[in-house]
Order: C-alpha cells, then sequence, then structure tokens
C-alpha cells in the first residue's frame, strides 16, 4: 500500500471554528489532491498540489484553504467550519510513472461532523 | 469540460455471476480513464486504468475494462463475482496535464447474493 497517512481520522467540531486537517506521504511524490465524498455527488476535487508551495484549486474549493510546505504534508484548513463541510475528506496522491499525476492512492479518509 | 456518468446507482448480482458496471464519459480530446473500487470505510483502490493502446484493459482482482470510443464508454467487467467484491465503484475520466483534473462518477454500489 501507497504510503498515505492522513489525520485525525474522526473529527467533531462546531459552527465557526477553524479545523484542519493533514495528509502525510512516505512516497516523495510530486502531486497530492484533496476530496470531499458525500452521498450522491461522488468524489470532488477542492485542492491540489503540484509541488511544495503549488496549489491550484479544485470544483468546490471554497471555504477551504491549503498549504504545502515540504513535499511530504499536504494540509487542508476550514478557517470558519459551516455544517455543509460535513463530509468524508480524502487525501490522494499521483501514481509511479508517466502518469505521475494522476491520483491513484487513497488515504483511508477523514471523516468530518460540524454541529 | 470532461463528465462522467454511471447510469446505475445500485446493481445487485448473485456469487459467481458475471458482472458489467457502466461508464459513460464525455471529454473533447483522448480521454484517459479510470476504474477505482472503495470497501466501506476504506479510500478508494485503483483497479485498472486505460491511457491508449489495447483498448482492452486488464486490472487487478481479475477485473477487466473495455474502452469504446464509438459509445464513448468504458464498461468494467468480472466473468464470476465473489463475495468480497461487494463494495462501490467509481469510473474516473481525466486527461495528463496540469490542468487537467480527473473528474469521478457518482459511483455504483455492488450488492452480491450468496
Amino acid at each position: 500500500d501507497a504510503g498515505i497517512t492522513q489525520s485525525p481520522r474522526h473529527k467533531v467540531t462546531e459552527t465557526g471554528t477553524p479545523v484542519t486537517l493533514r495528509c502525510h506521504q512516505t512516497e516523495n511524490h510530486r502531486y497530492m489532491y484533496w476530496y470531499r465524498q458525500d452521498p450522491g455527488h461522488g468524489l470532488r476535487l477542492i485542492h491540489y498540489s503540484y509541488g511544495v508551495k503549488d496549489t491550484d484549486k479544485g470544483e468546490v474549493s471554497d471555504g477551504y484553504s491549503v498549504s504545502r510546505s515540504k513535499t511530504e504534508d499536504f494540509l487542508l484548513t476550514l478557517e470558519s467550519a459551516t455544517s455543509s463541510q460535513t463530509s468524508v475528506y480524502f487525501c490522494a496522491i499521483g501514481g509511479r510513472t508517466g502518469d505521475s499525476n494522476q491520483p491513484q492512492h487513497f488515504g483511508d479518509g477523514t471523516r468530518l461532523s460540524i454541529l | 469540460a470532461q463528465s462522467v456518468t454511471q447510469p446505475d446507482i445500485h446493481i445487485t448480482v448473485s456469487e459467481g455471476a458475471s458482472l458489467e458496471l457502466r461508464c459513460n464519459y464525455s471529454y473533447g480530446a483522448t480521454p484517459y480513464l479510470f476504474w477505482y473500487v472503495q470497501s466501506p470505510g476504506q479510500g478508494l483502490q485503483l483497479l485498472l486504468k486505460y491511457f491508449s493502446g489495447d483498448t482492452l484493459v486488464q486490472g487487478i482482482k481479475g477485473f477487466e475494462a473495455e474502452f469504446k470510443r464509438s459509445q464513448s464508454s468504458f464498461n468494467l467487467r468480472k466473468p464470476s463475482v465473489h463475495w468480497s467484491d461487494a463494495a462501490e465503484y467509481f469510473c474516473a475520466v481525466g486527461a495528463l496535464g496540469r490542468d487537467d483534473k480527473i473528474i469521478f462518477g457518482k459511483g455504483t454500489r455492488l450488492h452480491i447474493l450468496p
């Protein structure tokens, strides 16, 4: 299995609080992604990174920010959490070959509940 | 922009029966196509991918998929399912290149009858 660790695995917090989710990889891979998964919507890309300090928005980036200060860590921050951000969040990294910028290995997810 | 449709939200098959999960895509250029599987409480695992070449692609766990350009389809098949195949399956379409990102279908949940 690809070395991807998400933390925390579960979190319950209140509306208006800041939340940071961490994705840590041991594969030294350039591309990293954050997705959210909701019933009826499948997976939707929030943000992705193509290198240290290089990030870009996905299709549902509003209310989220990311940072990547080193190759192995990709942080997702909800500056002021809202109930609509209750979801399961997945981190992914790219593959190992020429198709390496596509998300091919996923973490086990973080279940976030915002009350 | 690309899109992908999985017409079946749920599919139920008997153990040992054959399986076909449908996926249709829309993309203006040559697509790169993927199938992922997700077991409950787990992340997604890549089953197989198509980038070019042979349109019949073999994947892990005995799955295969066939790219049919004329039908804009990339259906997933398995000749004989096992109870452990019960999971949710996602088709995705994308392209190489920094600005092209994978788009996932909404998934098909596979149920296996004993």
